[in-house]
C-alpha cells in the first residue's frame, strides 16, 4: 500500500516567519493529497488539498506544491501567526481513491 | 448540520471487555472510515464503508469489527479489548463521485483506554 512519510515532527518559528512541512508518498497512481490541521482535543480539519494534474495551489497565507516526478508535496505557511499552532498532517489517497494514507504529523509553534 | 458526531468521548475499559463507539453523520455522505491515532503517530485506517451494506478492511482492522445498516451510522465494535487498543479513535465521512470534493469531516474523537 501507499507509504506517506513527513517531516518535520516538530517546528518552531517566530510570528510573522514563514514554516515549510513536507511529505513523500511511495505509490505514482495516488491522485489527491490533503493537508489537515488538528487542534488540541479535536478532529482534523482540511486546511488545503491538491490534485494530481496540479502543481501549486495557494489559499490566503498557506500554499501547497506538488511535484510528481519526485512523489513529494509540501505545505507552505506564510506570515505564521500564534493560532497556527497546532499539529498538521499531511495525506495520499490510494489507487482506487477510496482509502487515505497519512503522515505522522509535524507539531507546529508560532512563537509570538 | 450537527456533522460527524461520536459518543462516548471517553472511556475506560477492562482486558477483555468489549464495547461499540458510534459514529453518525447527517451530510448523506456515502462514504464513511473508522481511524486509530497513537501518540505520536498518524491516522491509521481500521475499517471502512463506501455505502449501506459494504464494509472492507483498513491497514489495522485486527480485533474490530463494523457495521453498516444506515447512510447515517457506522458503528465500531470492540470484542474482547486488550491494551494495544488504547488510542484516540475518529470516524470520518466523505462524499465521492462526480464533481464532490474529497473533503473528510472528521469526528471529535473518542478517547479509549484498556487497562
Amino acid at each position: 500500500g501507499e507509504n506517506v512519510e513527513q517531516h518535520p515532527s516538530t517546528l518552531s518559528v517566530q510570528e510573522g516567519d514563514s514554516a515549510v512541512i513536507k511529505c513523500t508518498y511511495s505509490d505514482s497512481a495516488s491522485n489527491y493529497f490533503p493537508w489537515y490541521k488538528q487542534e488540541l482535543g479535536k478532529g482534523p480539519q482540511l486546511i488545503i488539498d491538491i490534485r494530481s494534474n496540479v502543481g501549486e495551489k495557494k489559499d490566503q497565507r498557506i500554499a501547497v506544491t506538488l511535484n510528481k516526478t519526485a512523489k513529494h508535496f509540501s505545505l507552505h505557511i506564510t506570515e505564521t501567526q500564534p493560532e497556527d499552532s497546532a499539529v498538521y498532517f499531511c495525506a495520499a489517497d490510494n489507487r482506487a481513491g477510496n482509502q487515505f494514507y497519512f503522515g505522522t504529523g509535524t507539531s507546529l509553534t508560532v512563537i509570538p | 448540520n450537527a456533522g460527524v458526531t461520536q459518543t462516548p468521548k471517553f472511556r475506560i475499559l477492562k482486558i477483555g471487555q468489549s464495547m461499540t463507539l458510534q459514529c453518525t453523520q447527517d451530510m448523506n455522505h456515502n462514504y464513511m472510515y473508522w481511524y486509530r491515532q497513537d501518540p505520536g503517530m498518524g491516522l491509521k485506517l481500521i475499517y471502512y464503508s463506501v455505502g449501506a451494506g459494504i464494509t472492507d478492511k483498513g491497514e489495522v482492522p485486527n480485533g474490530y469489527n463494523v457495521s453498516r445498516s444506515t447512510t447515517e451510522d457506522f458503528p465500531l465494535r470492540l470484542e474482547l479489548a486488550a491494551p494495544s487498543q488504547t488510542s484516540v479513535y475518529f470516524c470520518a465521512s466523505i462524499t465521492r463521485g462526480g464533481l464532490a470534493r474529497n473533503e473528510q469531516f472528521f469526528g471529535p474523537g473518542t478517547r479509549l483506554t484498556v487497562l
